[in-house]
């Protein structure tokens, strides 16, 4: 079954590290968003992609990153992480019959100390 | 941008009742309103959608309205059941997602 996944489910590291979390949807979908999921703020957007090579900045994006090089991969990457960016990181894919639907992944546990 | 308002927080109701969950949004372009309901440690899974152009959509025992006039969108569970527990949220959409910031319900067995 077609499906999306992201890696790791959980992951504590320290302030100033370099982070990256991977999407990865095998539905063949145009579109691919990152959100992020606070206490209060419910899902915020931080970046999106509408294909490869095509990626656009959301509503919280300082401090993140994206790169499209396929259809089926979004990594999201923390340039230098802060403890503001501890949170639950989902990733969402849409473009199928109808393109309006975002379906989502599991999502990702990140714990900066 | 979009600004989506949604009440109540947190919601008990007892098995077999209704709940009612209502969103308001603030963007007149906005076309498309989806339901997704959150389990614990799990992401969200869209329950049901409407688009502007229609008032009410129903799916078994969850329907949603939409008032395009007054900005606002509901989402009703008939005969709940301890497994309708969860966090739902709403969202509106002319391209972008936009979320509320959820409610948990809770179905008293």
């Amino acid at each position: 079954d077609a499906e999306i996944t992201q890696s790791p489910r959980h992951k504590i590291t320290e302030t100033g590290r370099q982070v990256t979390l991977a999407c990865h949807q095998t539905w063949n979908h145009n579109n691919m968003f990152w959100y992020r999921q606070d206490l209060g703020h419910g899902l915020r957007l931080i970046h999106y992609s509408y294909g490869v090579h095509d990626t656009n900045k959301g509503e919280v994006s300082d401090g993140y990153s994206v790169s499209r090089s396929n259809t089926e991969d979004l990594p999201l990457t923390l340039e230098s992480a802060a403890s503001s960016q501890t949170s639950v990181y989902f990733c969402a894919s849409s473009g199928g019959t109808s393109s309006y639907e975002q379906y989502f992944g599991p999502g990702t546990r990140l714990t900066v100390t | 941008g979009e600004n989506v308002e949604q009440h109540p927080s947190t919601l008990s109701v007892q098995e077999g009742d209704s709940a009612v969950i209502k969103c308001t949004y603030s963007d007149s372009a906005s076309n498309y309103f989806p339901w997704y309901k959150q389990e614990l440690g799990k992401g969200p899974q869209l329950i049901i959608d409407i688009r502007s152009n229609v008032g009410e959509k129903k799916d078994q025992r969850i329907a949603v309205t939409l008032n395009k006039t007054a900005k606002h969108f509901s989402l009703h569970i008939t005969e709940t059941q301890p497994e309708d527990s969860a966090v739902y949220f709403c969202a509106a959409s002319m391209g972008q997602f936009y979320f509320g910031t959820g409610t948990s319900l809770t179905v008293i067995p």
